[in-house]
């Protein structure tokens, strides 16, 4: 069975800060997504890569298959960064049997 | 375009009841699946859809069903409810159902059983 480990799993930063967030999972995947989530419940999709990495605005995701691991780095921190920042993998071929990590909860101060 | 919809955004319902919930998806995406967040368990798959059958199911007693239309949109029904259902519901939905597909999640439905 495959399972996601993150860390940290609370998270403290100054504004302007460089931030990682570090994801570990256990079995072969296609894809990994990080997801972002405010305090009002809704979940944002962030990125979904395979190999390599993405960059979108101040962030960017990162995956090495051989190692089973993906990093999340947010630049130049800000305070609406503040959020809670999940990963997770498909079970078995399917998208929608998603397993997710139990987040990282990142609060960034003015 | 518009995104991923639930209704309702609240819900308030007693025990032994029972509750249902719809998702709304993208315009064109076939694929819809559903998720469960307690403070407890995190985030737990429930079932996807795609072109109205059930692909997969996750570890969930018979009271919790879905069924998907035509139109794709989807619903989740959970019968004799307990206090433990108490959660906030997440549907996502996709093109496909592909493993390498982008999910697009909607703002939830937040369930409490008293």
């Amino acid at each position: 069975k495959n399972e996601v480990e993150q860390s940290p799993q609370n998270l403290t930063a100054q504004e302007g800060e460089f931030i990682t967030i570090n994801c570990s999972y256990s079995v072969g995947i296609s894809a990994l997504h990080w997801l972002q989530q405010h305090p009002g419940g809704g979940i944002v999709s962030l990125f979904m890569l395979s190999s390599g990495k993405k960059k979108h605005g101040r962030l960017i995701a990162t995956i090495n298959i051989q190692e089973k691991h993906s990093s999340l780095h947010i630049t130049a921190s800000h305070p609406r960064d503040s959020a809670v920042y999940i990963c997770a993998i498909p079970e078995g071929g399917s998208q929608g049997n998603l397993i997710f990590g139990k987040g990282t909860k990142l609060s960034v101060k003015p | 375009k518009a995104g991923v919809t639930q209704t309702p955004r609240y819900l308030i319902k007693t025990r032994g009841q029972q509750v249902t919930l719809s998702c709304s998806p993208i315009s064109g995406h076939r694929s819809v699946s559903w998720y469960q967040q307690t403070p407890g368990q995190g985030l737990q798959f429930l079932f996807e859809y795609f072109s109205e059958t059930q692909r997969n199911k996750g570890n969930f007693p018979g009271r919790f069903s879905g069924r998907q239309f035509s139109n794709s949109r989807s619903e989740m029904n959970v019968s004799t409810l307990e206090l433990g259902d108490s959660a906030l519901y997440l549907c996502a939905s996709s093109l496909y159902s592909g493993s390498r597909t982008e999910a697009f999640f909607g703002q939830g439905t937040r369930l409490t059983v008293v």
